[in-house]
């Protein structure tokens, strides 16, 4: 039962466009979602998170909407870099934090 | 100091060693968790402890031994691991866990690759 998925595995973009990464969930007690980037060999990044109360939120080139009645969020990256080419992962949780369910991840390509 | 640091960061044992794997951040958190990760796959959750207290086991089999000396070290004592164990594992901090009115993220460090003969 997979609580948090991510659809697609692999997305390709071209340097300067816009990236849309993908994450739906089932578990409507979910009331925390996280996007991690990572790298092969390391640790997983943070990179932005949304709770509930709020359908989106913004941090420089990363953009994370959350769209409750749809479980759904996606996280926009504008303008892409090739630096940004990594696997994403969305996360969610039910208790502020606590056990995160991760999706399966999507590898980014940025392409110059 | 807005790091978590892991050692080794490559470990390679047979089914009948003991070895640890340690963890340490000094950013003030008082949750500490390790997951694993095989290849190809998200983090899983194994342990969670909150002020140094085990609070969630995800039914993680028993060769796998968890232990918060203090609230800024978290170790991980294996013995007679399988070859399927062999993944990477990660530990990650936050602030604490389930306090009312702070969402907060988990902070990874970079992982120790462990490799089972």
């Amino acid at each position: 039962d997979q609580q948090v998925k991510q659809n697609s595995p692999s997305l390709r973009v071209q340097e300067g466009r816009i990236s849309i990464l993908n994450c739906d969930y089932t578990n409507s007690m979910f009331d925390y979602f996280l996007w991690y980037k990572k790298y092969p060999a390391e640790g997983p990044t943070f990179l932005i998170s949304i709770s509930s109360i709020k359908d989106k939120n913004e941090d420089g080139r990363f953009t994370v909407f959350l769209n409750k009645s749809a479980k759904h969020l996606s996280l926009h990256i504008v303008p892409s870099q090739p630096g940004d080419s990594a696997v994403y992962f969305c996360a969610a949780s039910a208790d502020q934090g606590g056990k995160l369910i991760f999706g399966q991840g999507t590898e980014l390509s940025v392409k110059p | 100091d807005t790091e978590v640091t892991q050692t080794p960061k490559h470990l390679v044992m047979g089914m009948t060693n003991k070895k640890s794997l340690k963890c340490e951040q000094h950013m003030g958190h008082r949750a500490m968790y390790w997951y694993k990760q095989k290849a190809k796959k998200p983090p899983e959750l194994m342990f969670v402890y909150s002020y140094e207290k085990l609070s969630i086991n995800e039914s993680v089999p028993s060769r796998f031994s968890p232990e918060c000396p203090n609230s800024s070290l978290l170790n991980l004592h294996l013995h007679a691991l399988q070859p399927e164990d062999s993944a990477l594992y990660l530990c990650a901090s936050s602030h604490a866990v389930g306090t009312v009115d702070i969402y907060n993220e988990q902070f990874f460090g970079p992982g120790t690759r462990l490799t089972v003969l």
